[in-house]
Formats: structure tokens, sequence, C-alpha cells
């Protein structure tokens, strides 16, 4: 079934670690996209890819690196986690003609002690 | 002005109202609009879709789009509490550089 995979599903990491958090998708989807939520608060798009080996920076200043090194998968870097790093990512997916909505996995819940 | 504005909430009605939800936008290019449902803790999933002027309706939901005053709406009959959730409201001009412009969402509680 075609869909979109976020791992892990929940992660809880010290300070000053690096950490990697996966995205994949088997829809064939061109663009991708990386959001950040905090509880309650509104969606702020941190990273964005409209194909393999393009990737830019979204409307929110954020600390992460990604790579497109393949079509299916966009990971997320934070080399050094932080506390003010703790929050909900999410990882969406879309047509590269965006006439149709995004595909969301189900998110990473990310806590830096 | 933000790009996509939704009407201030929370909104809260009893089992088997009509949830009307409200949206405008600023972009007269936005050509395809959404609606989204986010549970508390979960991920947005989208349920609605509008491209046209008029109604469209699925089930119990009636999406509403008027572009010449760039408004957009979500009726939600014989409301459930099942339907207590945050509705995002997401616009785009289609096209190869667009992006999804979500506005701020309006949390909807369903009381029993």
């Amino acid at each position: 079934e075609a869909d979109i995979y976020q791992t892990p599903r929940y992660l809880v990491i010290g300070t000053g670690k690096k950490i990697t958090l996966e995205c994949s998708q088997t829809m064939g989807h061109d663009k991708m996209y990386w959001y950040q939520q905090d509880p309650g608060m509104e969606l702020h798009l941190i990273h964005y890819s409209y194909g393999v080996n393009s990737t830019e920076k979204g409307d929110l200043s954020s600390e992460s690196t990604v790579s497109r090194i393949r079509t299916e998968h966009f990971p997320l870097t934070l080399e050094s986690a932080r506390p003010s790093h703790t929050s909900q990512y999410l990882c969406a997916s879309s047509e590269y003609l965006t006439g149709g909505g995004y595909t969301f996995g189900s998110g990473t819940r990310l806590t830096v002690v | 002005q933000k790009e996509v504005e939704q009407n201030s909430g929370p909104l809260s009605v009893p089992e088997g109202a009509i949830a009307s939800l409200n949206c405008t936008y600023s972009d007269r290019g936005s050509q395809s609009f959404f609606w989204y449902r986010q549970y508390s803790g979960k991920s947005p999933e989208l349920i609605m879709f509008i491209y046209s002027n008029g109604d469209k309706e699925d089930g119990r939901f009636t999406a509403q789009l008027n572009k010449a005053s760039q408004y957009v709406s979500l009726l939600i009959r014989d409301s459930q509490p099942s339907d207590s959730a945050t509705y995002l409201c997401a616009v785009v001009r289609t096209g190869a550089n667009s992006k999804l412009t979500f506005g701020k969402g309006i949390t909807l509680s369903v009381r029993p």
C-alpha cells in the first residue's frame, strides 16, 4: 500500500547528540516537506524538496539539515540536539504539480533532555 | 494580514448540531483548497478538497468555496464527539513550485 513512513515515532535523547529522523514514501511523489509543530500550535515549514538533489529552507529558521539522494527518502538531521529542539516533526509529500494535497506521515515526537 | 486566516476558536457545538468552520485567504491566484483534520498528538489528515466555486458534499461534510470573496468554509452536519479535533484550512496555486499555505487551525469541541 502506498504510504509515507516516519521513524522513530518517539525519541528521547540527551543534549549534544546527533540525530536523524527518517521519512520515506512509496507514492512516487517528487515533492517532500518537513514541518515542525509544538502542541496546540500551528505548522511551521522548515525544509522542502522538489526532487532528487533539491533542498530548500522553509519559512521557519531551523538548525536542522536535510538531504534528498533518492526520490523516496528525505531524512532530517540535527547535528547537536538541544532542549529547544523538543517538538513534533511531521514529514509530508505531494505530487509535482501540487493540485492535490499533502499526505502526512505519523510524525516523530522528539524530546531533548 | 496572514495569507490564510481561520476564525478564532475554540468552537464548541452540541452533538447533532452543524459546525461551521471558516477560512479566508489573501492570494487571489489560489486555485485549490483543502481541509485537514488533526486529532491531538496526531498528524493532519486530508478530509476535503475543493477547486470550483460552490458546494462540495462528502457524507456529513460540505466544503463551500467563494473565490470572489476569497472565502472557503467547512460545514459538519450531525456533529459527533469524534469530530472533536483541530481543523486546518490550506490553499495553493497549482504549479511546479507551489506549496500549500496552512492556516493556524481552529479547534472544534463537540459536546455529548
